[in-house]
């Protein structure tokens, strides 16, 4: 059974940095693409970067190029999301995604149920 | 950036049929995913590629993708499908995937 166990969320001033972790189990790690994808509160969903299963590839929705960074470890099962100039507007339940195959451009099979970030002062 | 619009909301009676749109520009040219989402619940991929169904899907989900509009159809719909639906699109020109707005689906 594939699991996703985000961690890593919580409460950070604007301005500030934290790092998600999404570890993985139940499938081959490295041959699937990771995802992550926010919900701020009361809104819909919004994809915010992918990864390919071998990390060739990355990819960032505008709003976080330059200041967000993915990344995966795949002898620890778990890919990352470096959060860095963290803004109010970032505030949102951030998902963990499993691709249905290697590369990032694929669809999201599996969920985790995701790890909530709140940006205030 | 590529905008991607779904109705607000879509009411059906039980046993009717449901038909959820998601336009863009060509959206017929891209491969369209959708996603159910009940409450407090995480997303659950329900058709992809425009008209594919993940295995445990019910063949009550299909889809179709043509010109500015794909649509997500759901035949004999059941109090269960009440959801949040959204639909998922790869921007070429950005490198990103783009969803759409969300609609959510009341069964009467």
């Amino acid at each position: 059974e594939v699991q996703l166990l985000e961690s890593g969320g919580g409460l950070i001033q604007p301005g500030g940095s934290l790092r998600l972790s999404c570890a993985a189990s139940g499938f081959t790690f490295s041959g699937f693409a990771m995802t992550w994808v926010r919900q701020a509160p009361g809104k819909g969903l919004e994809w915010v970067s992918g990864i390919s299963g071998s990390a060739a590839y990355t990819y960032y929705a505008d709003p976080v190029k330059g200041r967000f960074t993915i990344s995966r470890d795949n002898s620890k099962n778990t890919v990352y999301l470096q959060m860095n100039s963290l803004r109010p507007e970032d505030t949102a339940v951030y998902h963990c995604a499993k691709g249905i195959e290697e590369a990032a451009t694929n669809p999201l099979g599996n969920w985790g149920q995701g790890t909530l970030v709140t940006v205030s002062s | 950036s590529y905008v991607v619009t779904q109705p607000p909301s879509v009411s059906v009676a039980p046993g009717q049929t449901a038909r959820i749109t998601c336009g863009a520009n060509k959206i017929g040219s891209r491969s369209v995913h959708w996603y159910h989402q009940k409450p407090g619940q995480a997303p659950v991929l329900v058709v992809y590629d425009d008209s594919d169904r993940p295995s445990g899907i019910p063949e009550r989900f299909s889809g179709s993708n043509s010109g500015n509009t794909a649509t997500l159809i759901i035949s004999r719909v059941e109090a269960g499908d009440e959801a949040d639906y959204y639909c998922q699109v790869w921007d070429t020109s950005g490198d990103q995937y783009v969803f759409g707005t969300g609609t959510k689906v009341t069964v009467l």
